[in-house]
């Protein structure tokens, strides 16, 4: 099977401008999840996605959002664009449904901000 | 609240000398354990988990884990690095609201 795909690997924004990111999960995977990961913060949760649907939210604000499509692919969006923001983004998929579950992840997007 | 703490920023070793990364948990549930790997500029890829059942657990590149419930540890080793190990190294415990919750990892050198 092939793993998680993330779109585009590399971005660079400048402040103030908008970004979407793209992850296609694990073929049968229903569960997306998003985190970020920076050298200061480490590794934080942002979201997560089942079944078009947001199950789970982590502490970021409102200019972070997401969507995920019936065909389970998913896209995060970062409005607003803050030095801050950059970061490495990932996505992991699961199946979503099931306990215990298992998240597997992608090779991420860098997201530098100027 | 589930948390975890990984002991030791930096781990150097020698190649062919005992690796051991240090995780201890906090969890008011029966916890899932996973440690991941993640190479420079790679996504993160999991090396092992502990849901129930065997307290020791294998898991690739000769990865193992021991779950120990008296301790709240779940630390990682192997018995032989090799230089491909060079990595950082994250242990994460699932919540109960089924994200994961990562420590700040762990970064392994290995010296010839």
């Amino acid at each position: 099977k092939a793993g998680v795909t993330q779109t585009p690997r590399y971005l660079i924004k400048t402040r103030g401008q908008q970004v979407t990111l793209s992850c296609s999960p694990i073929s049968g995977h229903r569960s997306v999840s998003w985190y970020q990961q920076t050298p200061g913060q480490g590794l934080q949760f942002l979201f997560e996605y089942f079944s078009e649907t947001q199950r789970n939210k982590g502490n970021f604000p409102g200019r972070f959002s997401g969507r995920q499509f019936s065909n389970s692919r998913s896209e995060m969006n970062v409005s607003t664009l803050e030095l801050g923001d950059s970061a490495l983004y990932l996505c992991a998929s699961s199946l979503g449904d099931r306990d215990p579950d298992t998240q597997y992840f992608g090779p991420g997007t860098r997201l530098t901000v100027l | 609240a589930q948390s975890v703490t990984q002991l030791g920023s930096h781990v150097s070793v020698s190649e062919g000398a005992l690796v051991l990364l240090r995780c201890n948990y906090s969890s008011s549930v029966p916890p899932y354990l996973f440690w991941y790997v993640q190479y420079p500029n790679q996504g993160l890829q999991l090396l092992l988990k502990y849901t129930t059942g065997a307290t020791l657990v294998k898991g690739i590149n000769g990865f193992e884990a021991e779950f120990k419930k008296s301790e709240t540890s779940f630390h990682l080793t192997k018995p032989s690095a090799h230089m491909s190990d060079a990595a950082e190294y994250f242990c994460a415990v699932r919540d109960n609201t089924d994200k994961l919750i990562f420590g700040t990892g762990t970064r392994l050198q290995v010296f010839p």
